[in-house]
């Protein structure tokens, strides 16, 4: 069965920098969700989309900004990069709003700031 | 206020001992839904199970149990006759249903070390 892809899986920048992350939902799913985990911590609810719409907010810098396409992908947009922004992102996606308990994780995307 | 909190940070057993990983919980909802996942040194989310909060029934899968007690907002798991292989961190999360849009909360994670 298909499943969430995030590319990339690992990504190196340096501070200052900017960088994209993409997620590619489950096919048919139409919410996607972005976490953020920094190292020894649990994921953190970054945002979230639904039909192309942001659906909810979290703990998301300024810096950061994220949208979904008309094929449901979405992409996580990271500007002015810091030292604290290395962590793992993953990507989750769901189906319709009501059944957005069975969420779906991508493997994740690991960037490094240096 | 933590809405999923899982007090053990770390843990410790020698292979083939039972270990439980404590979860509590705290919502106002009456419907939720509480998960286990387990995470490698890899990074992935391995998704172990789902809990429905009508379903107080408790579950067997393999050497894996979960004990679900909402009079006490407990959602506590057990591994029998550990093994190396399990040693990975554990997270507890709770997703609630009072919005469409349900965001998970997960609690801090245990990491379990299993050794030979």
């Amino acid at each position: 069965a298909a499943g969430v892809i995030q590319s990339p899986r690992h990504l190196i920048k340096e501070k200052r920098e900017t960088a994209t992350l993409k997620c590619y939902p489950i096919p048919r799913h139409d919410t996607v969700y972005w976490y953020q985990q920094g190292p020894g911590q649990d994921p953190q609810f970054l945002i979230s989309f639904y039909e192309k719409m942001q659906s909810d907010k979290g703990s998301i810098p300024d810096r950061f900004s994220a949208q979904q396409f008309s094929d449901y992908h979405s992409e996580l947009n990271m500007s002015s990069l810091e030292l604290g922004d290395s962590a793992l992102y993953f990507c989750a996606s769901s189906g319709a709003g009501r059944s957005s308990y069975e969420q779906y994780f991508g493997p994740g995307t690991r960037l490094t700031v240096t | 206020a933590q809405k999923v909190t899982q007090a053990q940070t770390e843990i410790s057993v020698v292979e083939k001992e039972d270990v439980t990983l404590d979860c509590v919980y705290e919502t106002r909802d009456t419907t939720y839904y509480l998960f286990w996942y387990k995470q490698p040194p890899s990074g992935e989310l391995v998704f172990l199970i789902r809990r429905n909060s009508f379903d107080e029934q408790n579950e067997i899968s393999g050497r894996y149990s979960w004990n679900f007690q909402k009079s006490t907002s407990s959602f506590n798991f057990t591994i029998t006759a550990s093994q190396v292989v399990d040693s990975a961190v554990y997270f507890c999360a709770l997703s609630e249903a009072l919005y469409n849009f349900n965001k998970f909360y997960f609690g801090s994670g245990t990491k379990l070390n299993v050794k030979p």
